[in-house]
Parts: structure tokens; C-alpha cells; sequence
């Protein structure tokens, strides 16, 4: 079935370090493909889409392309600051069903 | 625009208790959904709904229920409480199934 899988964390990085947070999918077709982020105590909120190959969705100052070859959508960040600590969420729109599937979340803690 | 509303924010159950689950969206989305998210896990969808008086199950719909009389609301039913259920339950709503899905604050529950 369709499924994702999300790089395992938690990530501690130093403030203005690059991020990387891999992403790799199973599904049927050509979804969709999101990042959600999750705030500390909040709900989940878009950080970014992709919805056919090689389209690059961007917010914020990070960035993610659709990859079919390798059906993947890696988010990157070149410099992160404290704010961006969080839980971030890939995606992928199960096509047949309706339904975006969540992968597990990657924590990411951002250290002055 | 209050967006998408839960209430209550906690609620702590007794076992075989019964409670209600309010989820409002002042957005005219047709799509909505309930998500539970366990400590350190992604997120399961429960049950989803793409328009007024029409739901189905998603990935864990047993004991749970689920009704969508109106485009704004999406009350979920949660039928003799266990400790299984405890956990961080949200809604989200979204134009089309594609589309961004917006989240609502979530309601902490703990069944004892």
C-alpha cells in the first residue's frame, strides 16, 4: 500500500546550519506532495506543496522538489534560525482514497 | 475568519465514558477530517467527510463516530472511552482533496 518514510530525528542543529530532512514515498500514480510543520502546543500548518514532477515548492526559506525518478521530496533550509524548531511532517496525497497519508515527523530543535 | 475551531482543548474521560468531539470550520470547505496523533507518532485519520451528509472511514474509525449535517461542523462521537483513545485528536478542512487542509488547535484527551 501507499506509504512514507520520513528521516528519524529528533535533530538538533546549531542556528544558521543546513537542514536537510529526507522524504521517500510508495504510492500509486503521481501524488501530490506536501510539508506540514507542527509548532510547538499547535496544530499542523502547510509549509509547502508540489503537485507534479520536478516542481519546487518553497516557503520560508525552505525548499523541496518533487522527484519521480527516486519519488522523493527532501526539505532543505540553507540557514535555520531558532524559530523554525518544530515538527515537520511529508505527505503524500493518496490519490485513490482521498486522503493526504502523514509520515511519522522529524523533530528539529534549532540551538543559538 | 476563525478558520477551523475544536472544543473542548482537554478533557480527561473515565473509562466507558461517552463523549463529543466539536470540529467548526468557517471556510466552506467541503473536505474535513479527523486526525488522532500519538505521543511521538504521525498522524491517523479517523474518519473524513467530502460534503454535507457524506462520511467515511479512514485508517482507525473503531470507536469512533462521525456526522456532517452541515458544512461547518464535523462533530466526532467517541462511544465507551479506553485508554487506547488517549491521545491528541484534530480536525482539518480543505477546499478540495488536493488542496491545503487547515488544522484546528486540537483537543487533548486522556482516558483513565
Amino acid at each position: 500500500g501507499d506509504s512514507v518514510t520520513q528521516m528519524e530525528g529528533p535533530v538538533t542543529l546549531s542556528e544558521e546550519a543546513c537542514l536537510t530532512i529526507n522524504c521517500t514515498y510508495t504510492a500509486t500514480g503521481y501524488p501530490s506532495l506536501f510539508w506540514y510543520v507542527q509548532y510547538p502546543g499547535e496544530g499542523l500548518q502547510l509549509l509547502l506543496k508540489a503537485t507534479k514532477a520536478d516542481d519546487k515548492g518553497s516557503n520560508k526559506g525552505f525548499e523541496a522538489t518533487y522527484r519521480k525518478e527516486t519519488t522523493s521530496f527532501h526539505l532543505e533550509k540553507g540557514s535555520v534560525q531558532v524559530s523554525d524548531s518544530a515538527v515537520y511532517f511529508c505527505a503524500p496525497m493518496k490519490t485513490s482514497y482521498d486522503k493526504v497519508i502523514f509520515g511519522p515527523g522529524t523533530s528539529l530543535s534549532v540551538i543559538p | 475568519n476563525a478558520g477551523v475551531t475544536q472544543t473542548p482543548k482537554f478533557r480527561i474521560l473515565k473509562i466507558g465514558q461517552s463523549m463529543t468531539l466539536q470540529c467548526t470550520q468557517d471556510m466552506n470547505h467541503n473536505y474535513m477530517y479527523w486526525y488522532r496523533q500519538d505521543p511521538g507518532m504521525g498522524l491517523k485519520l479517523i474518519y473524513y467527510s467530502v460534503g454535507a451528509g457524506i462520511t467515511d472511514k479512514g485508517e482507525v474509525p473503531n470507536g469512533y463516530n462521525v456526522s456532517r449535517s452541515t458544512t461547518e461542523d464535523f462533530p466526532l462521537r467517541l462511544e465507551l472511552a479506553a485508554p487506547s483513545q488517549t491521545s491528541v485528536y484534530f480536525c482539518a478542512s480543505s477546499w478540495e482533496r488536493e488542496y491545503e487542509q487547515f488544522f484546528g488547535p486540537g483537543t487533548r484527551l486522556t482516558v483513565l
